[in-house]
C-alpha cells in the first residue's frame, strides 16, 4: 500500500540553527501539507501546497518557515532559525480529489506520514 | 475556528459502545475522522460530505448534520485496538480550500479488557 515517509524520524537542533525536515508523498497526489502537534496538543494545521505553491498557510507559518518541491517526489519544511517553541512532531500528508456521487469534486483522506520529532534545545 | 470534541476521554471496556461528538461554529463541507494512536500518525476512518454520502471505515460508523455543524462517531463493540485519541477535522471550503482540515482538540479513547 502507497506511503508517506518522513525523514528524519527525530532531530534534535539548538536554538537559532536552521532545520530541514523531509517528506516524500504519495506518488499520485498532488496536494501536500504540513501539520504539528504539540506534544499531548492537537494537530494543527500550517500549510498546504499544490503545483508548486503555497496555496493556503496558517498564523503559525510565519517568515521563519517556508515549503519547497524540489524535485518530483521530495516536499521539504525549512525553519530558518529555530525557537524553543519549535519542538513538536511535525507531520507531512498527501491527498488528492475524488469525484462524489452528485458529481462534484470532495477532498479524499489524507495519508499522514510517521512525522518527525523535532526537539529544540 | 476550531472545532469542539466531546467528550474529552471515555474510558470503555471491552464490547461496550461509545459516541464521539464533533461540533463547528461554522458551516462544514466535510468532516474527517482520524484516529491516533500513541507516538503514531493519525490514521484516516472517515470523511462525511454535505450531502449525505460517505466514505471509510466499514466497521465504523459515523453521521453528519449539516444544519447543526455537527458530526458523530460511532464505535460499537469496542475492541482493545480502539484505544487513541480521535480527531475531528473540519473543511468548511470544499474544493476551494486546497483540502486544509481544521482538527478538534481529540478525544481520548481507553479500552480495557
Amino acid at each position: 500500500e502507497p506511503e508517506v515517509t518522513q525523514t528524519p524520524s527525530h532531530q534534535v537542533t539548538q536554538m537559532g540553527q536552521e532545520v530541514i525536515l523531509r517528506c516524500v508523498p504519495i506518488s499520485n497526489h498532488l496536494y501536500f501539507y504540513w501539520y504539528r502537534q504539540i506534544l499531548g496538543q492537537k494537530v494543527e494545521f500550517l500549510v498546504s501546497f499544490y503545483n508548486n505553491e503555497i496555496s493556503e498557510k496558517s498564523e503559525i507559518f510565519d517568515d521563519q518557515f517556508s515549503v519547497e518541491r524540489p524535485d518530483g517526489s521530495n516536499f521539504t519544511l525549512k525553519i530558518r532559525s529555530t525557537k524553543l517553541e519549535d519542538s513538536a512532531m511535525y507531520f507531512c500528508a498527501s491527498s488528492s480529489l475524488f469525484r462524489t456521487g452528485a458529481g462534484t469534486s470532495a477532498w479524499n483522506e489524507q495519508f499522514f506520514g510517521p512525522g518527525t520529532r523535532l526537539t529544540v534545545l | 475556528q476550531q472545532p469542539v470534541q466531546s467528550p474529552q476521554a471515555v474510558i470503555l471496556r471491552e464490547g461496550e459502545d461509545a459516541v464521539i461528538n464533533c461540533s463547528s461554529s461554522k458551516a462544514l463541507y466535510s468532516v474527517h475522522w482520524y484516529r491516533q494512536k500513541h507516538g503514531e500518525a493519525p490514521v484516516f476512518l472517515m470523511i462525511l460530505l454535505k450531502g449525505g454520502e460517505q466514505k471509510g471505515h466499514d466497521k465504523i460508523s459515523a453521521s453528519f448534520n449539516e444544519k447543526k455543524q455537527q458530526s458523530s462517531l460511532y464505535l460499537t463493540a469496542s475492541q482493545l485496538s480502539y484505544s487513541g485519541t480521535y480527531f475531528c477535522g473540519t473543511d468548511i471550503a470544499g474544493g476551494t480550500s486546497y483540502g486544509k482540515l481544521t482538527f478538534g482538540q481529540g478525544t481520548i479513547l481507553t479500552v480495557h479488557p
